[in-house]
């Protein structure tokens, strides 16, 4: 699986947009950007993933560079309860090597 | 739908015992994962599952750890004899890659393990 690169820190304030970075250069062209969050304690929950197409669901949008060697994952409008380590992963789905290597991921703090 | 089931939550054990982690994946699920999370080490794969056979289990630290998955809903991670180092919180996850369009994993809890 490629290597990601991601700031370790991040502040935001609540109610505005939090556009957090991933640097993937060594990306093969099939392997998809995936994004998951760790909340304080809990386990890392999934949040988006995409392979070339900006993608958006109910919880983010993913932009991914026509290049694709970099990708933002955006919380539109940030919580309180959006504070977590935010892990950018790439690697090839749905095979049986469908391993998740986690970085060390960014640090947001949502602050009111 | 519940979740991934962990037990126990938390554990306290002296050096030198028998620890037993236990998981439930999702019902349906045909892939299990179990992750070890430290301050120094982050997030770490230690062996994973599909259809109940062993994959990959080059993340298992050493002979002390062995991990096993009787059957499609119980797997376990048992660590004998156990030592302060292995101390750290363990995550079960579970997943369908053939059948999922994220190929998402679901992660448990997790079971915090402190070796004295």
């Amino acid at each position: 699986d490629a290597k990601t690169t991601q700031p370790t820190s991040m502040d935001c304030a609540e109610g505005r947009a939090a556009n957090l970075p991933c640097n993937h250069s060594t990306i093969s062209g099939n392997e998809y950007v995936y994004w998951y969050r760790q909340i304080h304690s809990q386990g890392p929950q999934y949040i988006i993933h995409g392979l070339k197409n900006n993608e958006t669901n109910e919880m983010a949008s993913l932009i991914i560079t026509e290049d694709r060697k970099s990708s933002t994952l955006i919380l539109p409008h940030a919580t309180l309860r959006d504070t977590a380590v935010y892990y950018c992963i790439v690697r090839v789905a749905g095979t049986s090597g469908s391993r998740l290597t986690f970085g060390e991921g960014t640090q947001l703090t949502v602050n009111p | 739908d519940a979740g991934v089931i962990q037990s126990p939550r938390h554990e306290v054990t002296e050096m030198g015992q028998e620890v037993t982690l236990r998981c439930k994946p999702i019902s349906g699920h045909n892939s299990l994962f179990w992750y070890r999370q430290t301050m120094m080490r982050g997030l770490e794969l230690l062996i994973y599952f599909n259809n109940n056979v062993p994959i990959d289990d080059s993340g298992m630290p050493e002979d002390r750890f062995s991990a096993k998955m009787p059957n499609a809903s119980f797997s376990t991670l048992k660590i004998q004899p156990s030592e302060p180092r292995d101390s750290a919180v363990y995550f079960c996850a579970s997943g369908d890659p053939a059948r999922s369009a994220t190929d998402t994993q679901y992660f448990g809890p997790g079971t915090r393990l402190t070796v004295l």
